[in-house]
């Protein structure tokens, strides 16, 4: 069974422009989580989708933003680049059986560098 | 406001001392708590769950109410242990989001 699995891998861009993050979870998961992971910050909630719908974001600016398409894959979307967006940024994808007690599948993750 | 916190970023132990990894929460309802260990060149992997009460590679953690805490213990601590380990909290319910603490990197020395 394929994993979580995001894409690209790695990514340059320069500061003021937008850059679109995807990720398709594991099969039959319908709950898709993205994080920011900034140096010695460890995980920072960014936004959750379930069943195509936004059901919680974290304290990131609107310039953070997603959504969950029918095939229950997930795009992250940054505009307006700043360097502090420097980060790798993980996506989970977890199987929602209505409580939170199921195994969240992470992604290798997308390494992000703004210059 | 779900909030998990990990005191310590660095805990370094020699081979065979007992490990204990602190983890303390902050949520307003009945919290299920996970522990997920990240390998070095390896994904962020679920070690354990609280609602399981299982040991997994030896490791254990006990879910204080009181003390709103979920340490991760280790009797004896092998160097494949080396890893960096979080504290993750999910509410109850449908609708609640699942949050990380910072981070502790468990560094076993021989």
């Amino acid at each position: 069974e394929a994993g979580v699995t995001q894409s690209p891998t790695h990514l340059i861009k320069t500061r003021g422009q937008q850059v679109t993050l995807r990720c398709s979870p594991i099969s039959g998961h319908t709950s898709v989580y993205w994080y920011q992971q900034a140096l010695g910050l460890g995980l920072q909630f960014l936004l959750w989708y379930d069943e195509g719908e936004e059901r919680n974001r974290g304290n990131f600016p609107p310039r953070f933003s997603g959504r969950q398409f029918p095939n229950y894959s997930s795009e992250l979307n940054v505009n307006a680049l700043e360097l502090e967006d420097s980060a790798l940024y993980l996506c989970a994808s977890r199987y929602n059986l209505g409580g939170g007690n199921t195994e969240a599948f992470f992604g290798q993750g997308t390494r992000l560098t703004v210059v | 406001a779900q909030r998990v916190t990990q005191p310590e970023k660095l805990l370094s132990v020699f081979k065979g001392a007992p490990v204990e990894l602190k983890c303390n929460y902050s949520y307003s309802g009945s919290p299920e708590l996970f522990w997920y260990v990240q390998y070095s060149r390896q994904r962020l992997q679920l070690l354990l769950r609280h609602i399981s009460r299982e040991s997994i590679k030896g490791f254990t953690a006990d879910l204080n109410k009181g003390e709103t805490s979920f340490h991760l213990k280790k009797p004896f601590a092998q160097e494949e242990d080396s890893a960096m380990y979080y504290c993750a909290l999910s509410g109850n319910g449908g609708y609640n989001k699942l949050i990380f603490g910072a981070g502790t990197r468990l560094a076993v020395h021989p």
